[in-house]
């Protein structure tokens, strides 16, 4: 199975202070997505980015929530002012190479508000 | 509007015994994918299966084996002979072709433990 890579694993915060989080979907990929999974529940979408755009956000993705591609195979998630309700497991994922429907998700990173 | 049911929040089997996970999915659209994947306890998001909406034929894949029926929209995952690396908890999920994007919309997941 192709890899997604994100960094860090585990990023802990205070509380107002600005997070990013990086992701290396897989190569020469167009699309690729943000993630969020509260800790029980269930995986729930954040924003779609192709070709270097935001192609789909959702209610959750407010102002608060940024995505960028700083260099030709990163792409960054940044929080704002975080708040204690975005500790979460954040996840990018990536349709295969070569294209197709499924999606191959990162290994996750654990953001932890305190 | 697009939604993902899965009923069972936890089931607990003895090892070697089936195991039924139940999807049920909401769309409108005609053309559509649904997928599952499982999560481990290390966290991370293993892509399981892909079914496309005019495929209904069954598929088998070693001891899993997944159920399309479009007719009572499910979308049903079963393993045969569970093991206990079957333990994790399993997410059936929705992709609308309308949506242009791909984004998922994930079910609740259903958490299975299998026991020795």
């Amino acid at each position: 199975e192709p890899e997604v890579t994100q960094t860090p694993s585990h990023q802990v915060t205070q509380m107002g202070q600005e997070v990013i989080l990086r992701c290396v979907p897989i190569s020469n990929h167009l699309y690729f997505y943000w993630y969020r999974q509260i800790l029980g529940q269930k995986v729930e979408f954040l924003v779609s980015f192709y070709n270097n755009e935001i192609s789909e956000k959702s209610e959750i993705f407010d102002d608060q929530f940024s995505v960028e591609r700083p260099d030709g195979s990163n792409f960054t998630l940044k929080i704002r002012s975080t708040k204690l309700e975005d500790s979460a497991m954040y996840f990018c994922a990536s349709p295969p190479e070569g294209g197709g429907d499924e999606q191959f998700f990162g290994p996750g990173t654990r953001l932890t508000v305190l | 509007a697009q939604k993902v049911t899965q009923a069972q929040t936890e089931i607990s089997v003895v090892e070697k015994e089936d195991v039924t996970l139940d999807c049920v999915y909401e769309t409108r659209d005609t053309t559509y994918y649904l997928f599952w994947y499982k999560q481990p306890p290390s966290g991370e998001l293993v892509f399981l299966i892909r079914r496309n909406s005019f495929d209904e034929q069954n598929e088998i894949s070693g001891r899993y084996s997944w159920n399309f029926q479009k007719s009572t929209s499910s979308f049903n995952f079963t393993i045969t002979a569970s093991q206990v690396v079957d333990s994790a908890v399993y997410f059936c999920a929705l992709s609308e072709v309308t949506s242009n994007t791909g984004k998922l919309i994930f079910g609740q997941g259903t958490t299975l433990q299998v026991k020795p």
